[in-house]
């Protein structure tokens, strides 16, 4: 079966540009995490979307938002980016919710860079 | 609230073993670790539930001491497709999934 989907893999934006991310999970999965992965901070969790709704949220300023579609699929807006947004971002794909007793599956992520 | 992983780093030789260790502040319902690679996605490795169930796809032991809020990760006789950086995630009741800082494993021929 086809994997968690994110496009694009790679972006450039200028500082002040706002960006939106996708996430394609794999059919049946209801739930779709986001993550943050810098360089030697691990992966920072950002938020956690099921059945469309926000679940869970992590210690991230206001300019990141998300939100889930019908079909699951999810989508990240960052506004006003900030050089320090740069950074992979990945979901994850879940049967339910995270933290429990399924595993999640990790799109291969979209590379941000902003300049 | 992040778990604390240690080491941060370890580099072995082929054969050798290691200990990933992962403890939260939180009460736990379960622990979940995951290997990525470098340019690559994280991928599951096992989750550990209270009560003892694991789930899991490799031939890697791991433990879970509830009351210590701790697991370990056991790498045994480690081969080359070892290497990488293991992340633990802890489960709580409110399925909030924060992972650890990451230990980076390097195993060497």
């Amino acid at each position: 079966k086809a994997g968690v989907t994110q496009t694009p893999r790679y972006l450039i934006k200028t500082r002040g540009q706002q960006v939106t991310l996708s996430c394609s999970p794999i059919s049946g999965h209801r739930s779709v995490s986001w993550y943050q992965q810098t360089p030697g901070q691990g992966l920072q969790f950002l938020f956690e979307y099921f059945s469309e709704t926000q679940r869970n949220k992590g210690n991230f300023p206001g300019r990141f938002s998300g939100r889930q579609f019908s079909n699951s699929r999810s989508e990240m807006n960052v506004s006003t980016l900030e050089l320090g947004d740069s950074a992979l971002y990945l979901c994850a794909s879940s049967l339910a919710l995270q933290g429990a007793d399924t595993e999640a599956f990790f799109g291969q992520g979209t590379r941000l860079t902003v300049v | 609230q992040q778990p604390v992983q240690s080491p941060q780093a370890v580099i072995l030789r082929e054969g050798e073993d290691a200990v990933i260790n992962c403890s939260s502040s939180k009460a736990l319902y379960s622990v979940h670790w995951y290997r990525q690679k470098h340019g690559e996605a994280p991928v599951f490795l096992m989750i550990l539930l209270k009560g003892g169930e694991q789930k899991g796809h490799e031939k890697i032991s791991a433990s879970f001491n509830e009351k210590k809020q701790q697991s370990s990760l056991y790498l045994t006789a480690s081969q080359l497709s070892y290497s990488g950086t293991y992340f633990c995630g802890p489960g709580h009741n409110n399925n909030d999934m924060r992972f650890g800082a990451g230990t980076r494993l390097t195993v060497k021929p």
